[in-house]
């Protein structure tokens, strides 16, 4: 089976931009999660989708937002980019929300910076 | 409360030792606490899960150890490996969630 896939792998944008990531989950998983990882502040969630629909989100702000297409597949968008989001940024995908599929896998990341 | 600590924040290990990676945590409805281990420019990768209910959980060379009353749990790498240099992080999700909450991560260095 293929892992994880995100694009693109790298981007680099300016402050006041917006960005748009996206992420395919391994076939057959239903839930996608994100994080950011950072050196500061290492690796933080920032929101979890299963069939479409948000069922948790970390504490960033409304700048940073995402979906989930019935495919699985999912997209995070950062809109009024500052310098601080430049992170690399993790999708997980599982077999299902919480209960006893709780492993997560990663894909490589996709690695922002903004200038 | 929903942190998780980490520590040592850096390990170096003489090829062959047991590398000992340790985690702390508070909040008692974590019900599910992974490691996973991370190569520069890749994604973590899960090395070893283990649940509350259980206190050593074995898969090769790596060993998980849990003490619920303590809320600590541990990573040992026995014989460690040049191959095993890189970050480790412990994290922990809440009963009925997928959100990983994680450790500050362990930069851990294997000397040949």
């Amino acid at each position: 089976k293929a892992g994880v896939t995100q694009t693109p792998r790298y981007l680099i944008k300016t402050r006041g931009q917006q960005v748009t990531l996206s992420c395919s989950p391994i076939s057959g998983h239903r839930s996608v999660s994100w994080y950011q990882q950072t050196p500061g502040q290492g690796l933080q969630f920032l929101f979890e989708y299963f069939s479409e629909t948000q069922r948790n989100k970390g504490n960033f702000p409304g700048r940073f937002s995402g979906r989930q297409f019935s495919n699985s597949r999912s997209e995070m968008n950062v809109s009024t980019l500052e310098l601080g989001d430049s992170a690399l940024y993790l999708c997980a995908s599982s077999l299902s929300a919480g209960g006893l599929s709780k492993t997560q896998y990663f894909g490589p990341g996709t690695r922002l910076l903004v200038l | 409360q929903q942190q998780v600590k980490q520590s040592p924040q850096s390990l170096i290990v003489q090829k062959g030792g047991i590398s000992i990676i340790n985690c702390a945590y508070e909040n008692t409805a974590f019900d599910y606490f992974p490691w996973y281990q991370q190569f520069p420019g890749k994604g973590p990768a899960l090395l070893i899960a283990i649940r509350p209910d259980v206190s050593e959980k074995k898969e090769g060379r790596f060993t998980i150890s849990f003490n619920k009353s303590a809320k600590q749990f541990s990573l040992h790498i026995m014989d460690s490996q040049p191959g095993d240099s890189a970050t480790y992080f412990c994290a922990a999700t809440f009963q009925g969630a997928q959100k990983l909450v994680f450790g500050q991560g362990t930069r851990l260095t294997i000397n040949p």
